[in-house]
């Protein structure tokens, strides 16, 4: 069983549009991640949930919307998409928000903008 | 901004030739972690460290925690085939420390 799973794997969409991109973790973990790795492999915190509750918001337009129904759940909505947003985006979990828990990351969803 | 240095960014190697890579900041780091991307794949973990001076191996990897807990390094002992892929440092500062920051990856090339 996958660890972290998200869905889908591949997006392309046309530029304006909104989607969506889910992640269930089956680790029993309380924090949840969203990350933005561009075309330079450079990876980026988000925003980040603990207990459902918002931690983590970096400087991101406000056209992305986590959302947490459950601690093994957290989704991203896009709203307006624009060639800009290209790129991979990684779910990933940790035991919690302390120094001593590693996180673990999904397969990634790459998004493509059209 | 970027607060990790990373290097190198590349490396084309022999096999069976051994690997270092560091990351360097100027900001203080209280948990140091080292990740490896696969094509098509999430960062996996490879080996965390959690105390300045720590020294800890996992099989042919080795990596400690830098003294001044301002840098770290990861040392591939007997390069193979499956080791090519990116590797990435990854750190918690002393403040901020629910933030990971990431350095920019070491893509490394292995030649048969």
């Amino acid at each position: 069983d996958t660890a972290v799973s998200q869905t889908p794997k591949y997006l392309v969409t046309q530029m304006g549009n909104d989607k969506s991109i889910k992640c269930e973790q089956n680790l029993g973990h309380d924090t949840m991640y969203w990350y933005k790795q561009d075309s330079k492999k450079f990876l980026k915190i988000m925003f980040s949930y603990n207990n459902k509750e918002l931690i983590i918001n970096e400087t991101v337009p406000n056209r992305f919307s986590p959302k947490s129904p459950d601690k093994a759940h957290l989704n991203l909505h896009i709203n307006s998409l624009e060639l800009g947003d290209s790129a991979v985006y990684f779910c990933a979990s940790s035991q919690g928000t302390g120094a001593r828990q590693p996180q673990h990351f999904g397969d990634g969803t790459r998004l493509s903008i059209l | 901004g970027q607060q990790l240095n990373q290097s190198p960014q590349s490396m084309f190697i022999q096999e069976g030739e051994d690997v270092s890579m560091n990351c360097t900041s100027s900001s203080i780091f209280n948990t140091w972690l080292w990740y490896k991307q696969d094509p098509g794949e999430g960062p996996v973990l490879l080996i965390a460290l959690y105390k300045a001076g720590e020294l800890t191996s996992n099989g042919r990897l080795t990596a400690q925690f830098g003294i001044t807990r301002k840098d770290s390094f990861l040392n591939i002992s007997a390069s193979i085939p499956s080791d090519v892929g990116i590797y990435f440092c990854a750190g918690r500062l002393l403040q901020g420390a629910q933030k990971l920051v990431f350095g920019q990856g070491t893509r490394l090339t292995i030649n048969p």
